[in-house]
């Protein structure tokens, strides 16, 4: 299947400061990303569709201003955590569509904020 | 919107016999019902999928089946082995739109 990397795989930040995670997808284009958040025992939680050149198009409930996303290129998106706090600690895990509808899954980023 | 339904939320059997995890769905214009296999501590992996045009699908160990007509699919494993624990989602969605996601169920393996 198709491969899809995220970086870093986890990150410990100080309260207040900015994370960026990379998600990749790495043998094949993906012209749709989606980002995902999971807390412990929880299902997968859409955050925000990423479409390639595009604004990304956020679910009900998430702060555009505090997940900032870009999709750049077709095999490269974004996301960046602003002003990280406690409570935006959690699992965050990358998707990349091929064809249709079938989505691939990155191995995650395990992010927390001190 | 789409709701995704999934039961049971934690399974529990013993190595070699099968595992059936049940999913229900509420917009009859889904097409498209993949499942994921979520270790702990990494991303989902898709395990098997299946589309509308079909009932029933198998790779190997795993199958799915889908009933259209009441609106729920299946996912059934044989012959379990230690490294099917694991938590499984189903999921649902419209071609080209969002895949909305059960709530998982936690199999355990038992010796």
């Amino acid at each position: 299947g198709a491969v899809v990397s995220q970086h870093p795989s986890w990150v410990i930040c100080k309260s207040g400061t900015s994370v960026k995670i990379e998600c990749r997808s790495l043998d094949f284009q993906a012209t749709t990303m989606f980002w995902y958040r999971q807390f412990p025992k929880q299902s997968l939680m859409l955050m925000a569709t990423s479409n390639e050149g595009s604004k990304a198009t956020y679910e009900q409930g998430v702060e555009k201003d505090k997940f900032l996303i870009n999709h750049a290129s077709l095999t490269l998106s974004t996301l960046t955590v602003t002003s990280a706090h406690p409570e935006d600690s959690s699992f965050y895990i990358c998707s990349a569509r091929v064809g249709g509808d079938t989505q691939y899954f990155g191995p995650g980023t395990r992010l927390t904020v001190l | 919107g789409e709701n995704v339904e999934q039961h049971p939320s934690t399974l529990s059997v013993q190595e070699g016999d099968s595992a059936v995890i049940k999913c229900t769905y509420s917009d009859s214009a889904s097409n498209y019902f993949p499942w994921y296999k979520q270790e702990l501590g990494k991303g989902p992996q898709l395990i098997i999928d299946i589309r509308s045009n079909v009932g029933e699908k198998k790779d190997q160990r795993i199958a799915v089946t889908l009933n259209k007509t009441a609106k729920h699919f299946s996912l059934h494993i044989t012959e379990t082995q230690p490294e099917d624990s694991a938590v499984y989602f189903c999921a649902a969605s419209i071609e080209d739109d969002k895949i909305i996601f059960g709530k998982g169920t936690r199999l355990h393996i038992l010796p």
